[in-house]
């Protein structure tokens, strides 16, 4: 079965420093990871995904992640962090089966101090 | 293009009660996902539909709980008999396939008191 592992539920940085949320994962197949970001009382909004092509993965507002599978990972980063990037952060995972479901982990909440 | 839309935001019901939210997913969107989150977790899936077909449940979805899509655009879902631990953030995501990634919707808060 598929898992999601997100080390740290809670991430503190200060402006412009480097953000990395970590992201383990558990799959029997090749699998598509993607980050998902998540700002209070709203739905989730897609950052990034990794579905087999490159292994560095660049998305939206600056944030990037590498898949590396000897190590299982695919850890979302930024190199200067945002007051606007204070959010909850999700990490999730599928197969390439049809119909299976995104597998998301349990979040790191990013708090960004001035 | 209007993004996954859900209805209502907020409910509030007495224990016991039925409740019932609507999403209506992306318009080319042929893949219905309805996921629930709770404070501080990350979001658990419950049931997923390609067009109308009611493809995938988790275990989570007991059987007071119940889903449709008719004719696969809008769906629903339904829970009878609220009980406190329904309280929770109701998700619903629409997609064109596996390898896309979701559309979230705003979800829909249901407190049960």
């Amino acid at each position: 079965a598929q898992s999601v592992t997100q080390l740290g539920s809670h991430v503190s940085v200060s402006e412009g420093a480097l953000v990395l949320l970590r992201c383990n994962y558990s799959s029997s197949v090749p699998p598509y990871l993607f980050w998902y970001v998540q700002y209070p009382n709203q739905g989730l909004q897609l950052l990034l995904k990794y579905t087999s092509a490159a292994t560095l993965v660049k998305g939206i507002n600056g944030f990037e992640a590498e898949f590396k599978k000897s190590e299982t990972s695919f850890h979302l980063t930024k190199p200067s962090a945002h007051m606007s990037d204070a959010a909850e952060y999700f990490c999730a995972v599928s197969d390439y089966q049809a119909g299976t479901a995104l597998i998301f982990g349990k979040g790191t909440t990013l708090s960004v101090s001035s | 293009d209007t993004g996954v839309s859900q209805d209502p935001r907020h409910k509030i019901t007495k224990r016991g009660q039925n409740v019932t939210f609507r999403c209506d997913p992306i318009s080319e969107h042929n893949r219905l996902y309805w996921y629930r989150q709770t404070l501080g977790q990350g979001p658990e899936f419950l049931t997923y539909f390609q067009n109308e077909a009611q493809l995938e449940k988790s275990r989570l979805l007991s059987d007071r709980f119940s889903a449709e899509r008719p004719k696969g655009s809008f769906s629903t879902l339904e829970i009878q008999r609220t009980e406190q631990g329904d309280s929770a953030m109701y998700l619903c995501a629409s997609s064109t396939g596996q390898n896309y990634g979701y559309t979230f919707g705003s979800g829909t808060r249901l407190t049960v008191v």
